[in-house]
């Protein structure tokens, strides 16, 4: 079946730590983005990349940092500079005719500790 | 700066009622996208309307788009319990494929 894998599910971050959430795609999709939810809000984009090796700041970039090397894989890394990392993260892809509303994964709950 | 505004922010109503959620933005799109999320699941897309006067519908749930006014309404018909959820409306801008969403409306439908 096609879809995005998110790990982990849960995620528990000391002060001053980086931590790193995965996302895995098997839809041949291009586009890839990253986009954060706190409680009783809508969704903020962090970072977007519409093709391998290139990346653009969403609105809210600060504090995290992405890659793209392969086009299966989009990781977002929350470093200790994002002083408010509690959210529910949640990473999606978009087809090529944009055609369809985003596919999202299962989300990655990040608390600190 | 794209914004994008949802009301009600929440929602209860009856079973069999009918009642209308509002989607307003504030620059020009012809790209909208309605989602449902269940509670503390991800979301899952229901709507594109891609052009002016677009109307979609999949069984009690109609969404439609008036660019001219930028607006578009979800409006939900005979309300049953498997329609409490939270749903969000998301405006493409005018960089191809990235979304601005609204903060969402959490409806709740009652027996």
């Amino acid at each position: 079946d096609g879809g995005i894998t998110q790990s982990p599910k849960y995620l528990f971050r000391k002060e001053g730590q980086n931590v790193t959430l995965s996302c895995e795609q098997n839809l041949n999709h291009d586009a890839m983005y990253w986009y954060r939810q706190d409680p009783g809000q809508g969704l903020r984009l962090i970072y977007y990349s519409q093709i391998v090796n290139d990346f653009q700041k969403g609105d809210i970039a600060e504090g995290y940092s992405v890659s793209r090397e392969k086009k299966e894989s989009f990781p977002l890394t929350v470093t200790s500079a994002q002083k408010n990392p509690t959210a529910f993260y949640l990473c999606a892809t978009h087809s090529p005719d944009r055609g369809y509303g985003y596919t999202f994964g299962s989300g990655t709950r990040l608390t600190v500790v | 700066e794209l914004k994008v505004e949802q009301n009600p922010l929440f929602l209860s109503m009856q079973e069999g009622k009918n009642y209308t959620i509002y989607c307003n933005y504030s620059t020009t799109s012809d790209r909208l996208y309605w989602y449902r999320q269940d509670p503390g699941k991800s979301l899952e897309s229901l709507f594109v309307l891609l052009s002016n006067g677009a109307v979609k519908q999949e069984g009690r749930l109609m969404a439609s788009l008036d660019t001219k006014a930028r607006l578009s309404t979800l409006h939900i018909t005979a309300a049953v319990h498997d329609l409490s959820a939270t749903y969000f409306c998301a405006v493409e801008g005018t960089n191809a494929g990235k979304s601005t969403f609204g903060d969402g409306t959490t409806l709740t439908v009652k027996p």
